[in-house]
């Protein structure tokens, strides 16, 4: 069965602090992957997201992710979070044929400045 | 451009009373996902629409069902509510299965 797990379900951080947040996926065959940010009050929004090529995805706001095939990860990362970032962040995988997404559970980010 | 809006915002049912979800897709989509989140939880996908049937469904009961119209605009409905089917409806259209955007969502609170 298709599954996604997100590692860190609550994370606080310092503002200029680095981020990397976990995600694992069990898919056979091609994979999408997306992640998904929900601000606090807001509409969920894609942050960006990997079909091929280039295993390493740049979205928005500086934020960035790595397509590991080899140990079905695609972790998100950010050099130095800012205070705005608080925020709760999915991961979201679909089958290559579909473009549906499986949500991960959330990660709770809160970055203190 | 408007994007996706879903209406009401926010809802409050009886246990055992149907209820009717309303979705308008961002323009130029043609596609429309419906998902559910519980508090706490990611969205769990229910089903997908495109032209006006359904083309994919999530591990949902049958009391959830769906419309889609000729304008692309779609409906959720739910018969015979629990209290269990409290949470946020989230609708997302998409352009041919590409990336989905999001509405703001539905509240339903089942008393």
């Amino acid at each position: 069965a298709q599954s996604v797990s997100q590692h860190n379900h609550h994370v606080i951080l310092s503002e200029a602090a680095s981020l990397e947040l976990g995600c694992n996926y069990s898919y056979g065959g091609t994979v999408n992957l997306f992640w998904y940010v929900q601000y606090p009050g807001q509409h969920l929004q894609l942050l960006l997201k990997y079909f091929s090529g280039d295993p390493l995805v740049k979205g928005i706001k500086g934020f960035e992710a790595e397509f590991i095939k080899s140990k079905f990860s695609f972790n998100l990362r950010k050099p130095s979070v800012q205070w705005s970032d608080t925020a709760e962040y999915f991961c979201a995988p679909s089958s290559g044929g579909s473009y549906i997404p499986t949500f991960g559970r959330g990660t709770s980010l809160i970055v203190h400045p | 451009d408007a994007g996706v809006t879903q209406s009401p915002t926010h809802l409050i049912k009886t246990r055992g009373q149907q209820v009717t979800l309303r979705c308008s897709p961002k323009s130029g989509h043609d596609t429309v996902s419906w998902y559910q989140q519980a508090l706490g939880q990611g969205p769990q996908f229910i089903f997908q629409y495109y032209e006006e049937e359904e083309r994919q469904r999530g591990n949902f009961p049958d009391r959830f069902s769906g419309h889609q119209f000729p304008n692309y605009s779609s409906e959720l409905n739910v018969n015979a509510l629990l209290l269990g089917d409290s949470a946020l409806y989230l609708c997302a259209s998409s352009f041919q299965s590409m990336e989905a955007f999001f509405g703001q969502g539905t509240r339903l609170t089942v008393v």
